[in-house]
C-alpha cells in the first residue's frame, strides 16, 4: 500500500514571494505518478501539476514547479511569485501506473495562505 | 459549463436513514471515481468505474455502501443505515482513461 505524508499543516507567504510545500511518499511500485492538487475554500479540487516517476526532469507549469527526488521519495511543490488566488489547501497525491492508474492516494494537505 | 456535477450539494439526515448521491461526469469521460473527505483531511478513495464496470472498491466501502454507474453515464452512491461516522464530503471525479481527473463540487453529508 502507498502512503503520502505532508508534514506542514499550514504555511504562509507574502504576495510575490516563493514558497515550497513538502511531500514524501512510500511505495514499492516502480511505475507511478505524483500530483499536486489545489482545493480553494469552498471550491472544487483542481490539478496543479503532474510528475511521471520515469521522467528525471522536474515538471513545471508556469509559476509552479516540483523538486522530484526519486531515491528520497520526496516530491515538493514550489510556488513562485505567490498570488492571493493561490490561497488554498494543497494536496500531494500518488497513483500507481498501469491498470491502477487514477486511483489516487492523498496526503493530509497543507493550508497555504498568501498575505498581501 | 460541462464540468462534473453532483447532487445534492448538502444532505442532512438522521442516523439509520438511507441516502443516495448522484454524480454526472463530463460527458465523454469513461472513468468515474468516488472519494470521501473528512474535515481537514485528504480525500480517500472509495471506488471507481470504467464505463459501467466497477473495477475496484476500497475496504473503506462497507456493505452499507453501494455504487452504480448504469449505462456508463451518471453514477449513484447509496449509503444504507447511515451512521454519524459517515458524515463527510463525498467527491466524484471523472477522467478520460489515464488523463487528468476533474473533480465535482462534492456532496456534504451530515448525519445527526
Amino acid at each position: 500500500a502507498q502512503t503520502v505524508t505532508q508534514s506542514q499543516p499550514e504555511m504562509s507567504v507574502q504576495e510575490a514571494e516563493t514558497v515550497t510545500l513538502s511531500c514524501t511518499y512510500d511505495t514499492s511500485e516502480s511505475n507511478y505518478y505524483l500530483f499536486w492538487y489545489k482545493q480553494p475554500p469552498s471550491r472544487q479540487m483542481i490539478l496543479v501539476i503532474r510528475q511521471e516517476a520515469y521522467k528525471q526532469q522536474n515538471a513545471t507549469e508556469n509559476r509552479f514547479s516540483v523538486n522530484f527526488q526519486k531515491a528520497a521519495k520526496s516530491f515538493s511543490l514550489k510556488i513562485s511569485d505567490s498570488q492571493l488566488g493561490d490561497t488554498a489547501m494543497y494536496f500531494c497525491a500518488f497513483s500507481a501506473g498501469g491498470t491502477s492508474y487514477g486511483k489516487l492516494t492523498f496526503g493530509q494537505g497543507t493550508i497555504l495562505t498568501v498575505h498581501p | 459549463d460541462t464540468g462534473v456535477s453532483q447532487d445534492p450539494r448538502h444532505k442532512i439526515t438522521k442516523r439509520g436513514q438511507n441516502v443516495t448521491f448522484r454524480c454526472d461526469p463530463i460527458s465523454e469521460h469513461n472513468r468515474l471515481y468516488w472519494y470521501r473527505q473528512t474535515l481537514g483531511q485528504g480525500p480517500e478513495f472509495l471506488t471507481y468505474f470504467q464505463n459501467e464496470a466497477q473495477l475496484e472498491k476500497s475496504r473503506l466501502l462497507s456493505d452499507r455502501f453501494s455504487a452504480e454507474r448504469p449505462k456508463g453515464s451518471f453514477s449513484t452512491l447509496e449509503i444504507q443505515r447511515t451512521e454519524q461516522g459517515d458524515s463527510a464530503m463525498y467527491l466524484c471525479a471523472s477522467s478520460l482513461s489515464s488523463h487528468e481527473q476533474f473533480f465535482g463540487p462534492g456532496t456534504r453529508l451530515t448525519v445527526l
